[in-house]
């Protein structure tokens, strides 16, 4: 079983970037594609992107292309998103997700990001 | 983008019952439709994936059902631990996207 650990919560002002870390363990994390998901307060969730370290190919969801950067680093099996020009609306928990490739079978906990001037 | 409804948002049930969530997705999606559960503060659980296949460690009550465009989650005999809310998840393309969630209360 794969777990997924992810880097604490963050404030930030808007306008700057925040970048969470996933770190994986179990599983060969150079095979298997990690997604990012969001939940804005009370809300549902929202897929943000994905990569498939292996292959080096990142798919974002239009409304984060200008704005997200997913990155690996196969020598720790930790992946990353940044997101950048943060403004109200990015307070959400970010979770990364294993998918195989059609579903998320394991989470990380959580990283929940305040952007509050 | 392919938009995913679930009915009802919201549900009233007791222990015992018997429950279905629907999701209804805007185009054909095959049997790319996967459920979750997610309990308050923590990550969404998978449940079920391709419509009808229970993940490893699930209860036999929860099951899965529908191809197409419209699907159903029922958990056969409600347990306490099962109130929370549900989702469901279109995999047939990018941008996955989920529906806006079923909430299960006690009744």
């Amino acid at each position: 079983q794969v777990q997924l650990v992810q880097s604490g919560a963050e404030v930030k002002k808007p306008g700057s970037s925040v970048k969470v870390s996933c770190k994986a363990s179990g599983g060969t994390f150079r095979t298997y594609d990690i997604s990012w998901v969001r939940q804005a307060p009370g809300q549902g969730l929202e897929w943000m992107g994905g990569m498939i370290p292996i292959f080096g190919t990142t798919d974002l969801a239009q409304r984060f292309q200008d704005r997200v950067t997913i990155t690996t680093d196969e020598s720790t099996s930790t992946a990353y998103m940044e997101l950048s020009s943060l403004r109200s609306e990015d307070t959400a928990v970010y979770y990364c997700a294993r998918a195989l490739p059609n579903f998320f079978d394991s989470w990380g906990q959580g990283t929940l990001v305040t952007v509050s001037s | 983008d392919i938009q995913m409804t679930q009915s009802p948002s919201s549900l009233s049930s007791s222990v015992g019952d018997r429950v279905t969530i629907t999701c209804r997705a805007s185009e054909t999606i095959s049997i790319y439709l996967n459920w979750y559960q997610q309990k308050p503060g923590k990550a969404p659980n998978l449940l079920i994936y391709a419509a009808s296949s229970l993940q490893s460690g699930v209860p036999s009550r929860f099951s899965g059902s529908g191809s197409g465009t419209d699907f159903t989650l029922t958990i056969s005999s409600l347990q306490p631990e099962d109130f929370a809310t549900y989702y469901c998840q279109q995999s047939y393309g990018t941008p996955y996207t989920f529906g806006q969630g079923t909430k299960l209360e006690i009744k």
